[in-house]
């Protein structure tokens, strides 16, 4: 089955470094892929998505390029701040019916 | 636009009672889903609704869990009998369509379950 794997967390960083969270997938078919976000506190919330190879999904300041020949989908970000401390999902979809693979999670703490 | 609502937020049960949480989707959107999300752990995918028809269960413990969608509007989902093991956050989402890739399924607050 499908199935997502997040490199082992949490990262911690201070403010202004650069960020990488890795993410690897298995899937058939051409999956969607995405990350979502938890902030402290508060619901899942999409941060970025992308709907096929070598598409690049943006937002924030983040970003991830979908890797069909890798099967990755990287989440970075080249100056993260305090605010960014999160827990970082990666997921994929399945085509035909939409329901959400998610990995484990990558807890981000950010030190000023 | 109003979000996702779920309710109770917060429920605390011992082993082996009932427990029901409630979830009112975005207005309009016809897939409805609830995740399980276990402490350190991504969501996982209980039971996906299309309108009022179950789409996906597959990864439902139907001997204890159910789930229903009335007029396909809001959902509820019961544990009955809840085992320690059922602690746990309970997400709904919602979406559009279930189906294509343009969806974006929109979270709410979600539920927190302990078990006791």
């Amino acid at each position: 089955g499908d199935s997502v794997t997040q490199m082992e967390g949490p990262v911690t960083l201070s403010e202004e470094a650069f960020l990488t969270i890795n993410c690897t997938y298995t899937a058939t078919g051409y999956p969607s892929l995405f990350w979502y976000v938890q902030y402290p506190g508060e619901g899942l919330q999409l941060l970025l998505k992308a709907t096929k190879a070598d598409d690049k999904g943006s937002n924030k300041g983040f970003e991830a390029t979908y890797r069909k020949e890798t099967t990755s989908f990287h989440l970075e970000k080249g100056s993260v701040q305090v605010s960014d401390s999160a827990v970082y999902f990666c997921a994929l979809s399945d085509t035909n019916y939409g329901k959400l693979t998610f990995g484990q999670g990558t807890i981000l703490t950010v030190h000023p | 636009e109003a979000g996702v609502a779920q309710s109770p937020r917060y429920k605390i049960i011992e082993k082996r009672q009932s427990v029901a949480f409630w979830c009112n989707p975005i207005s309009g959107h016809a897939t409805l889903y609830w995740y399980q999300q276990i402490l350190g752990q991504g969501p996982k995918l209980l039971i996906q609704f299309q309108n009022n028809g179950v789409v996906d269960d597959s990864q439902l413990p139907k001997d204890r869990f159910s789930a229903e969608r009335l007029k396909g509007v809001d959902s509820t989902l019961k544990i009955q009998p809840a085992k320690l093991e059922d602690s746990a956050v309970y997400l709904c989402a919602s979406s559009i369509t279930g189906t294509g890739l343009s969806y974006e399924q929109y979270f709410g607050p979600g539920t927190r379950l302990t078990v006791t």
